[in-house]
């Protein structure tokens, strides 16, 4: 148990569109979904914090205005990347918590974005 | 803050090798530490946990790792690693205490080669 997917798992875009990565539990009602960014040879870097029905935490420095999220369930999240520029290329990875006071969180396959 | 350091970056072993890789965390309150793994082209998979309890803690593929308070540690250990075991491993922590979201922060990461 405590599958979790993204969609897609590769896109590649050309600079200034948008683009949307869906996050989903599979098997079990995530309440806290978590959205991580990995550079190459570099560790996973918190974005932003999401619960259902309620706006994303964003982590300093993160500019919230071009990467939305929403969970608009307790099975879905999507993170939506504005005006994608070729600097926001990268492996975006998302987690799945049960409960909101749950330590452990679930991870999905990741998502590698390449703006051209 | 929390911070997390892997002071081992790069790792090659031979099989049948013992392994241990370092985890140190900053903050020295309750915290909750947790292993993973992220084999080639596979996503974060949990490997152990530390919650409370026995500091010694055994996790999944004959992986375990110690729990040492006074240092600040919790190095991940196996006696005889296999060729199967090149990945990626992550330490992770908790965020700050109180924080609702129970953020984890991950350390850079220690990439294992095991040469069969």
């Amino acid at each position: 148990g405590a599958v979790v997917s993204q969609h897609p798992s590769w896109v590649i875009c050309k600079s200034g569109t948008s683009v949307k990565i869906e996050c989903r539990s599979l098997d079990f009602q995530a309440t806290t979904m978590f959205w991580y960014r990995q550079f190459p040879k570099q560790s996973l870097m918190l974005m932003a914090t999401s619960n259902e029905g309620s706006k994303a935490t964003y982590e300093q420095g993160v500019e919230k205005d071009k990467f939305l999220i929403n969970h608009a369930s307790l099975t879905l999240s999507t993170l939506t990347v504005t005006s994608a520029h070729p600097e926001d290329s990268s492996f975006y990875i998302c987690s799945a918590g049960r409960t909101a006071s749950s330590y452990e969180q679930y991870f999905g396959p990741g998502t590698r974005l390449t703006v051209t | 803050a929390q911070s997390v350091s892997q002071h081992n970056h790069h790792v090659i072993l031979s099989e049948a090798a013992s392994l241990e890789l370092g985890c140190n965390y900053s903050y020295g309150g309750t915290v909750n530490l947790f292993w993973y793994v992220q084999y080639p082209g596979q996503h974060l998979q949990l490997l152990l946990k530390y919650f409370s309890g026995d500091p010694l803690v055994k996790g999944i593929k004959g992986f375990e790792a110690e729990f040492i308070k006074s240092k600040f540690s919790f190095n991940l250990r196996k006696p005889s690693v296999q060729w199967s075991d090149t990945a990626e491993y992550f330490c992770a922590v908790n965020g700050p205490p109180g924080g609702a979201t129970n953020k984890l922060i991950f350390g850079t990461g220690t990439l294992l080669a095991v040469q069969p």
